[in-house]
């Protein structure tokens, strides 16, 4: 079955920067990738996602992009602000079983004002 | 539109009650997964519904663990004779369809004392 890595479990950075994580997946059947925002006390909510027809998305400051052939992908957030601070999830499913999206194991992401 | 709702959004309970959480899908949508998030912890899968087909319990930790779906809509995750090691957040997702996006509710919390 599918087994996504995800780095780094904390990343702190500063007002401004640029926040990278970086998640890889073993299962090469997989065509879709989401990303997973959860703030304090929430579920986590969808922010951006991507198939793999496609290597990159954006979507205003954040964009994902898709390694196929190295089977990892990342999420990349410009111009960091506070509100940004959340813990982030990467997944991968690869659609041809109903029950075959994983998760990467989270990570908790700080913008220091 | 309405977005899964769970309740209740907190819970605390003593050791070797029973508990029942609930879950409102988002209109419409055939698929329901359960997980467990322990503290600071990533997404643990429990249970998966799929319109009618036989639920996917892989997850389920241990026989007190069990879930129904009604009518395909609302689900009900019971835990009998808690433990103090159930204590997590209990969230719910649902799909559309057979693949794509997980919506997930904002959680309910669990604590037994």
């Amino acid at each position: 079955g599918e087994n996504v890595e995800q780095h780094p479990s904390t990343l702190s950075v500063q007002e401004g920067d640029s926040a990278v994580i970086k998640c890889t997946y073993s299962d090469s059947a997989s065509n879709y990738f989401p990303w997973y925002k959860q703030e304090l006390g929430k579920g986590p909510q969808l922010i951006i996602d991507i198939r793999s027809n496609v290597g990159e998305k954006k979507d205003q400051r954040i964009a994902v992009t898709l390694n196929k052939t190295a089977k990892h992908f990342s999420l990349h957030i410009t111009e960091t602000q506070p509100e940004d601070s959340a813990v982030y999830f990467c997944a991968a499913s690869n659609g041809h079983n109903n029950n075959d999206m994983r998760f990467g194991a989270g990570t908790r992401l700080t913008v220091k004002p | 539109g309405a977005g899964v709702s769970q309740s209740p959004s907190n819970k605390v309970t003593e050791k070797g009650k029973d508990v029942e959480l609930r879950c409102d899908p988002i209109s419409g949508h055939t698929a329901l997964y359960w997980y467990r998030q322990s503290l600071g912890q990533g997404l643990e899968f429990l249970i998966y519904f799929q319109g009618n087909s036989a639920p996917d319990k892989s997850g389920l930790p241990s026989d007190r663990f069990s879930a129904e779906r009604t009518g395909g809509s609302v689900s009900t995750l019971t835990i009998q004779r808690t433990q103090q090691e159930d204590s997590a957040v209990y969230l719910c997702a649902s799909r559309l369809d057979f693949v794509g996006t997980q919506y997930f509710g904002p959680g309910t919390r669990l604590l037994v004392l």
